[in-house]
């Protein structure tokens, strides 16, 4: 069964500053994507990022870059130039074959002034 | 107006009462699913429905059931209620077309007591 790591419960950077988000994931699996997700206090969940697995160039949205490491199962989120608008829980999702999310733990990202 | 919208947003509901969550969607998306965020554990998926036709059970089906009574609508249904199905809970749709693109809904806050 596929699993996804995410091993730092909290984090908190100083704003400007950038930050990067840990996830391992553990699959037997070779197509498959990759996803990183926001959810702020409002609850919503909000894609942040994706990566295909065939792709290895690293995927870029904005501020959001990932370090995706097939070999090692993984795939972390760097967040550049923090802003308090970051503050956040992030979370680490891997899409199976079958379509279906299975997610990590989740880290709490705190953005200080 | 949401795209995916669940009601109600919250909901405190007592041990062994029969409660319903609703799920609508106006993006015209096949598959519809249910998840579960507890603390520390992600999203873990409760059911799914890939058309009308099709309903599946997911990782912590137990103690839930749905129907999907159109391919906009999807409701989860807890049977009798239990104080550890205290949770926040999430709908989501995608479509057969571009499955890695999941949308959710806002969430629903429920609280058995």
């Amino acid at each position: 069964a596929q699993t996804v790591t995410q091993s730092q419960p909290e984090m908190s950077v100083q704003e400007a500053e950038t930050v990067t988000l840990s996830c391992t994931y553990d699959t037997s699996e070779n197509n498959y994507y990759l996803f990183w997700y926001k959810q702020p206090p409002s609850r919503q969940m909000i894609l942040v990022i994706r990566q295909e697995a065939y792709k290895q160039q690293n995927a870029t949205e904005n501020r959001f870059s990932v370090n995706f490491q097939k070999a090692a199962k993984s795939f972390s989120l760097k967040i550049s130039d923090s802003q308090l608008g970051d503050t956040a829980m992030y979370f680490c999702a891997f899409m199976d074959s079958n379509y279906q999310l299975i997610w990590g733990a989740g880290t709490k990202l705190i953005i200080k002034p | 107006d949401a795209d995916v919208t669940q009601t109600p947003r919250n909901r405190i509901t007592k041990t062994g009462k029969r409660i319903m969550l609703e799920c609508s969607q106006t993006k015209g998306h096949d598959r519809m699913y249910w998840y579960r965020q507890d603390p520390g554990l992600g999203l873990r998926l409760i059911y799914y429905s890939f058309d009308v036709k099709d309903i599946n059970k997911g990782e912590i089906s137990d103690g839930y059931s749905v129907s999907r009574q159109a391919q906009a609508k999807f409701s989860l249904s807890l049977e009798s209620a239990i104080p550890n199905q205290t949770a926040l809970y999430f709908c989501a749709t995608s479509d057969f077309k571009e499955p890695r693109a999941t949308f959710f809904g806002q969430g629903t806050r429920l609280t058995v007591v």
